[in-house]
């Protein structure tokens, strides 16, 4: 079955205390990105990757970093999370054939105290 | 990229057709136009995508002018199930992939 894997589905953490969410697609697909969603600012884009060891920021990547070393997996890392970084996060996948549509993730749920 | 225009929300009833439209003026030429459905605490799913004129699948219909600087999406006989938010993306398949996905419509849907 296609699909896109995170974990975990759901954190609480302290501030500063560093973590990794892990995202995974079985489908080959060269695209991955994250978003973020926060009540009333739908979803915001975080990171995105084109390919293997290609990455570039979204509109909002302060705080965060990512990293493509396979083509299957792209995790967000927080190195210092703070509270302002409580959401629910979602990664997404997508090839890049004309027409080819993203997938998305089950989504994170970070609360930061 | 083009940023999307949509209405913040609609209200409908079960078996009425609604229509949601789009502005996307800044659109390119090798850009597509999407349509994702998401509920609450769940990832945005994929409706309906679209390049020009009309493209018509088996949950949903979707509108394309001419000039591309709108689209309009449009579910017919709509449902209790139906209610979720609606968002509009313009995708560029290749090259510069920053996408940016607008506030969406929130689609209420009663009884």
């Amino acid at each position: 079955e296609a699909q896109v894997t995170q974990n975990p589905r759901y954190l609480i953490t302290v501030t500063g205390k560093k973590l990794t969410v892990t995202c995974s697609q079985n489908m080959n697909h060269e695209y991955m990105s994250w978003y973020r969603q926060d009540p009333g600012l739908g979803l915001r884009q975080i990171y995105y990757s084109m390919n293997v060891e290609v990455t570039d920021k979204g509109d909002v990547p302060e705080g965060y970093k990512v990293s493509r070393k396979e083509k299957r997996n792209f995790p967000l890392i927080l190195e210092s999370p703070s509270p302002n970084q409580t959401s629910l996060y979602f990664c997404a996948s997508r090839g890049l054939a004309g027409g080819d549509t993203q997938y998305f993730g089950p989504g994170t749920r970070l609360t930061v105290l | 990229l083009a940023k999307t225009t949509q209405p913040i929300s609609m209200d409908s009833y079960e078996g009425q057709e609604v229509n949601i439209t789009c502005s996307h003026n800044n659109i390119a030429t090798n850009d597509y136009i999407t349509w994702y459905q998401q509920f609450p605490s769940q990832g945005p799913r994929f409706i309906i995508q679209g390049y020009k004129t009309k493209v018509t699948n088996e949950v949903a219909s979707l509108f394309i002018p001419a000039d591309r600087k709108s689209s309009t999406l449009s579910l017919p006989r709509v449902s209790l199930s139906d209610t979720a938010v609606y968002y509009c993306l313009v995708e560029r398949n290749t090259g510069f992939q920053k996408l940016v996905f607008g506030t969406g419509t929130r689609l209420l849907v009663s009884p």
